[in-house]
């Protein structure tokens, strides 16, 4: 039992270019999400999925895309990079989506030069 | 306005002494949850202990405990026996609402167990 697995764990992009985090959990969990962590800052949610097929914005979504075409995968596209995308980008799940704990991926550290 | 403010940016605490890190949030939901988690310099996220509004007890959790004050909508995290390896950022974070699957972050607080 993985957990949630991201890949890759640290990457670097040239402005405009573009590139897809890859995010796979086998908790069976429904709800999965993407957060990003600026330095010093707390985590702020760019998009969620409440199963396969059902994506909704987060409160920073600009700049990104999500697809949930399975269960277990939740792949983040970063579509023409800015420097305002450094961040370190962390993938998480949940079963019941309101009371029970967020599971973690390991983050990626992403720069954008 | 901030929901969930977190006053403390660092602390420092003796080993074996207890810790309180605080954790004021803003809401005008009946229904939200309360959630402290860990991040070690490693950088993974930890979920350590969680709060239901409607919960009468507060939460424990091992050496870990929720001091719930609704009235005053705080959600202190109290650490018991602190230890070297409690060392690490501490997230407080919140849902809000029964039909949002978003949890709204604080800014963290740094806590340094000296030896």
């Amino acid at each position: 039992n993985a957990g949630v697995t991201q890949t890759p764990k640290f990457r670097i992009l040239k402005i405009g270019q573009s590139m897809t985090l890859q995010c796979t959990q086998d908790m069976n969990h429904n709800y999965m999400y993407w957060y990003r962590q600026d330095p010093g800052m707390g985590l702020k949610l760019i998009y969620y999925s409440v199963g396969a097929g059902i994506t909704d914005k987060g409160e920073v979504p600009n700049g990104y895309n999500v697809s949930r075409s399975t269960t277990e995968d939740f792949p983040l596209r970063l579509e023409l990079a800015a420097p305002s995308q450094t961040s370190v980008y962390f993938c998480a799940s949940s079963y019941l989506g309101l009371v029970s704990e967020q599971y973690f991926g390991p983050g990626t550290r992403l720069t954008v030069t | 306005a901030q929901k969930i403010t977190q006053t403390q940016p660092g602390m420092f605490v003796q080993e074996k002494e207890a810790v309180t890190l605080d954790c004021t949030y803003d809401t005008s939901d009946q229904s939200y949850g309360l959630f402290w988690y860990k991040q070690p310099s490693s950088g993974e996220m930890i979920f350590l202990i969680y709060q239901g509004s409607y919960d009468e007890q507060n939460a424990t959790e091992g050496r870990y405990s929720l001091n719930f004050q609704k009235a005053r909508k705080s959600a202190n995290l109290v650490i018991s026996a602190s230890q070297l390896g409690d060392s690490a950022m501490y997230f407080c974070a919140m849902r809000e609402g029964d039909s949002n699957y978003q949890l709204i972050w604080g800014a963290g607080t740094k806590l340094i167990i000296k030896p």
